[in-house]
């Protein structure tokens, strides 16, 4: 089955020092992987994705991330993290299934930014 | 992006009573809609995959008669809480696809009392 583990529930980091949020999947086939970022009750917004191709995906807000294939992940990262960045951000991946295709969300992980 | 719109975005209601909630793709046809519930710092769970003009296909666990969804358009899906109570307090997401990727509504913040 289709799964995502998003291994940290919350990161806390400085302002301007880097970034990354792990992100490992379980997917028999090729993922579509998906990074998305949640404001307090606001919906969700898409940083970036990966369909195929280069591996390394820049998205929107400075953020990037990395396809690893033989380690299933696909972690984000930023090199300068800004206060505005703290929120809830989401892995997921899109999974086929008989008839259409869906989106499976990982847990979570909450960052925090301190001044 | 595509944008999907979702109304109302918040809304309180009375136990017993039920709530409607809409989800549309203002500037695509989703063919495929999904309605996601989450619960305060968790993530989002998929409830159910309504396509148009066809029964929704209801996750494992989700009562398909208490959350009642129509998908009768290319561009309107909507979510009925039935005989809402407490618990079914929650925020719902709604989110549209195109190919290979979902837009997302901005959710509804769902309260009864």
């Amino acid at each position: 089955a289709q799964s995502v583990t998003q291994p940290d529930i919350h990161i806390t980091v400085s302002e301007g020092a880097s970034l990354e949020l792990r992100c490992n999947y379980s997917y028999g086939a090729t993922p579509y992987l998906f990074w998305y970022v949640q404001s307090p009750g606001q919906g969700l917004q898409l940083l970036l994705k990966y369909f195929s191709g280069d591996t390394l995906v820049q998205g929107i807000k400075g953020f990037e991330a990395e396809f690893k294939r033989s380690q299933s992940s696909f972690n984000l990262r930023k090199p300068s993290v800004h206060w505005s960045d703290a929120a809830e951000y989401f892995c997921a991946v899109g999974a086929g299934y008989t008839g259409g295709f869906k989106t499976i969300f990982g847990a979570g992980t909450r960052l925090f930014v301190k001044a | 992006g595509a944008v999907v719109s979702q109304h109302p975005s918040r809304v309180i209601c009375k136990s017993g009573t039920s709530v409607k909630i809409e989800c549309r793709s203002l500037d695509f046809q989703a063919t495929t809609m999904f309605w996601y519930r989450q619960f305060p710092k968790q993530s989002l769970m998929l409830m159910a995959t309504s396509n148009e003009g066809s029964k929704a296909t209801y996750e494992q666990g989700v009562e398909k008669d208490k959350f009642l969804i129509n998908h009768a358009s290319l561009t309107l899906s909507t979510l009925t809480v039935t005989s809402a109570h407490p618990e079914d307090s929650s925020f719902y997401i709604c989110s549209g696809r195109m190919n290979t990727e979902a837009f997302f509504g901005q959710g509804t913040r769902l309260t009864v009392v």
